[in-house]
């Protein structure tokens, strides 16, 4: 499966700390992207790294990637209680396919 | 607002009794893709649509189908849903393939 891996599993963390997820994946890349999934909701697009930049920012949003390690990592900053939700990577291989490829995500909780 | 729009929103079917779940953009984007997502796992894509040219998973059960009359519309027929079909199923396009997806809010399949 080319299915990326994303740990942990999950994670909770006091509102106002910082929360860092990772996702590592197994072929070469055009781009990996983040997305969000609140409960039972469709997913939303959070940012787009391509294969030859190092880091990204948006927002408390910082995403890192590293090719050489098939490696990726999200942190959000100051976290607040509306970023309950959970958290996949989906990479774009670059076979040029045209399809995405999601990790298994991470649910994160974000304690009040 | 420009969007996915998936219905309906929530959909109970019988064992074997077709079922067709409909998909809806503003966005006029080319590309369409289908996932069924289960409970705490990754979505999974069943196939996707660029422009009028389909594209099927390998692994996706011939029970699914889908159809692409125009731009805007793609539905997704299951034929005969079994108990495993039950799952979010959710609705996603893209201007440019293997790029941003933006998805519909889902549609929640229960198989009784």
């Amino acid at each position: 499966s080319q299915q990326g891996e994303e740990d942990p599993q999950a994670l909770s963390i006091q509102e106002g700390e910082n929360a860092t997820m990772n996702c590592s994946y197994k072929t070469s890349i055009n781009n990996l992207q983040w997305y969000r999934q609140n409960s039972g909701r469709g997913l939303v697009h959070l940012i787009l790294i391509r294969s030859n930049e190092r880091e990204k920012h948006s927002g408390r949003l910082r995403v890192t990637l590293d090719t050489s390690k098939k490696s990726s990592s999200l942190l959000i900053t100051a976290s607040r209680a509306a970023d309950t939700a959970s958290y996949f990577c989906a990479t774009e291989s670059n076979f040029g396919n045209e399809k995405l490829t999601f990790g298994t995500g991470t649910r994160l909780t974000i304690i009040p | 607002d420009a969007m996915v729009i998936q219905n309906p929103r929530y959909q109970v079917t019988q064992f074997g009794k077709p079922v067709t779940l409909s998909c809806s953009q503003t966005l006029n984007h080319n590309v369409m893709y289908w996932y069924q997502q289960k409970s705490s796992q990754a979505p999974k894509l069943l196939f996707h649509y660029y422009d009028k040219d389909f594209n099927n998973e390998a692994d996706t059960p011939d029970n699914f189908q889908s159809r692409r009359p125009n731009t805007s519309f793609c539905f997704l027929d299951i034929r005969s849903p079994g108990l495993g079909d039950a799952a979010m199923y959710l609705c996603a396009t893209s201007s440019i393939a293997g790029e941003v997806q933006y998805f519909g809010p889902g549609t929640r399949l229960t198989v009784l």
